[in-house]
């Protein structure tokens, strides 16, 4: 079955800088698009970034726009999400999820579990 | 502000028909697919219709989606404790060149 896991979130200052994984199991990662969406506490879900299945293809929202920074090592079947300059307003919890396709043009069919970023001093 | 618009709560009773509706605009739910997601409360979102009407293996038949224009629409017929939730619309969006979703409606069970 496939599975989606998430680390690498907690606690950071603002201007500071975090890397979260999703490491997947249960199908041909290297095969499918891949995102990051995002929760603030209580808000909605705000998409974040994605990457097609050969890491040709970047695509992000204004809001993280060069700040963050998507990418996949295959042969780990990992996804990778660095972001730096981290703001209060990216506190939220951060979920990697499967797309439907290759160049991440379709629907999140797997999700994670999320991990949570938090941005205070 | 989400650009595809959702109701923010809807409520029904139990066995009762519910709609959630789901507005956009030409360059996302005019020309794209639509996408609904169910978050339980304190779990990560789930698909629950993609394409528009199509439902994933393992979503009952209880759920129903539908597009037409600039919007779209999730049904829920016989409505059960278990689906109260938020529910999300999705749909690419060829300006922004990503996804984007509603602000989520809250799906009460009285």
């Amino acid at each position: 079955q496939v599975q989606l896991v998430e680390s690498g979130g907690g606690v950071v200052q603002p201007g500071r800088s975090l890397r979260l994984s999703c490491a997947a199991s249960g199908f041909s990662f290297s095969n499918y698009g891949m995102h990051w969406v995002r929760q603030a506490p209580g808000k909605g879900l705000e998409w974040v970034a994605l990457i097609s299945y050969d890491g040709s293809t970047k695509n992000y929202a204004d809001s993280v726009k060069g700040r963050f920074t998507i990418s996949r090592d295959n042969s780990k079947n990992t996804l990778y999400l660095q972001m730096n300059s981290l703001r209060a307003e990216d506190t939220a919890v951060y979920y990697c999820a499967k797309d439907s396709y290759s160049y991440g043009h379709g629907y999140f069919d797997y999700w994670g579990q999320g991990t949570l970023v938090t941005v205070s001093s | 502000q989400s650009v595809l618009t959702q109701p923010p709560s809807a409520s029904g009773t139990p066995g009762q028909r519910v709609t959630i509706s789901c507005s956009g605009s030409n360059s996302n739910i005019g020309s794209n697919t639509v996408n609904w997601y169910q978050q339980l409360p304190g779990t990560a979102p789930k698909l629950l219709i993609y394409s528009s009407n199509q439902r994933p293996s393992g979503v009952p038949d209880r759920f129903s989606g539908s597009k037409s224009g600039t919007s779209a629409s999730l049904a829920i017929s016989g409505l059960q404790s278990e689906d109260e939730a938020d529910y999300y619309c999705a749909a690419w969006d060829d300006s922004l060149n990503g996804p984007v979703f509603g602000g989520g409606t809250k799906l009460t069970v009285l």
